[in-house]
């Protein structure tokens, strides 16, 4: 069974600019989550989906990220403009509907200069 | 809303010694529980889980963790540690009643001593 794909594994962006990380999870899973990693922290989730629906959003700066679910299945994080707290890891990760248990992509490491 | 407390930011062990790192998590319910493993530039690996049932429940790599409902808390051990288990553990708390959110702890960095 292929696991959680993410793209790119490191992105270097200068502040202000805009970008863009993909995720693709494991196939079947209804529940996609995307969490941002601050070096030396625990994961913080950002957004999580339902299907194409959001189950919660309350910890995403909704002023400068977005993201969307396509058809249920991909998903694109976007930072617009971007600032040097985003500096992160920003990790996928997907889970069969109502189980619980998250199997996690290897991450975007994001350095915002 | 759930909360995870990991009170221990670093442990040093020696290789073959024993190792238990300690989660306390705050929920109104019964949650599911899990501890996941993180190695340097790697995604988040689970080690264990759990949902219900048996309170001592048995991981890979020769983990097993306890849930003790009574102190709130979820601790990992392992018997003797190998040198390939220094990396960052996080204790993480979910609930189907709140959508399956999964909350995290801060993490515990395990180095391992030769």
């Amino acid at each position: 069974e292929a696991g959680v794909a993410q793209s790119p594994r490191y992105k270097i962006i200068e502040k202000r600019q805009s970008v863009a990380f993909w995720c693709n999870p494991i196939s079947g899973h209804a529940t996609l989550y995307w969490y941002q990693q601050i070096l030396g922290q625990g994961p913080k989730l950002l957004i999580q989906f339902q299907n194409n629906g959001v189950v919660d959003d309350s910890q995403l700066p909704k002023d400068r990220f977005s993201a969307e679910r396509l058809k249920g299945v991909d998903s694109t994080l976007k930072i617009q403009p971007a600032k040097l707290e985003d500096s992160a890891v920003y990790l996928c990760a997907s889970s069969l509907v109502r189980a619980g248990e998250a199997f996690f992509g290897q991450g975007t490491r994001l350095t915002v200069v | 809303a759930q909360s995870v407390t990991q009170p221990d930011i670093h442990i040093t062990v020696s290789e073959g010694a024993s190792l238990e790192l300690r989660c306390n998590y705050s929920y109104g319910a019964t949650p599911y529980l899990f501890w996941y493993v993180q190695s340097p530039g790697q995604g988040l690996q689970l080690l264990l889980k759990y949902f219900s049932g048996d309170t001592l429940v048995q991981g890979i790599k020769g983990f097993e963790a306890e849930f003790k409902r009574s102190q709130s808390s979820f601790n990992l051990r392992k018997p003797s540690v190998h040198w390939s288990d220094a990396a960052e553990y996080f204790c993480a708390v979910g609930a189907e009643a709140a959508g399956n959110k999964l909350t995290f702890g801060g993490g515990t960095r395990v180095l391992v001593k030769p």
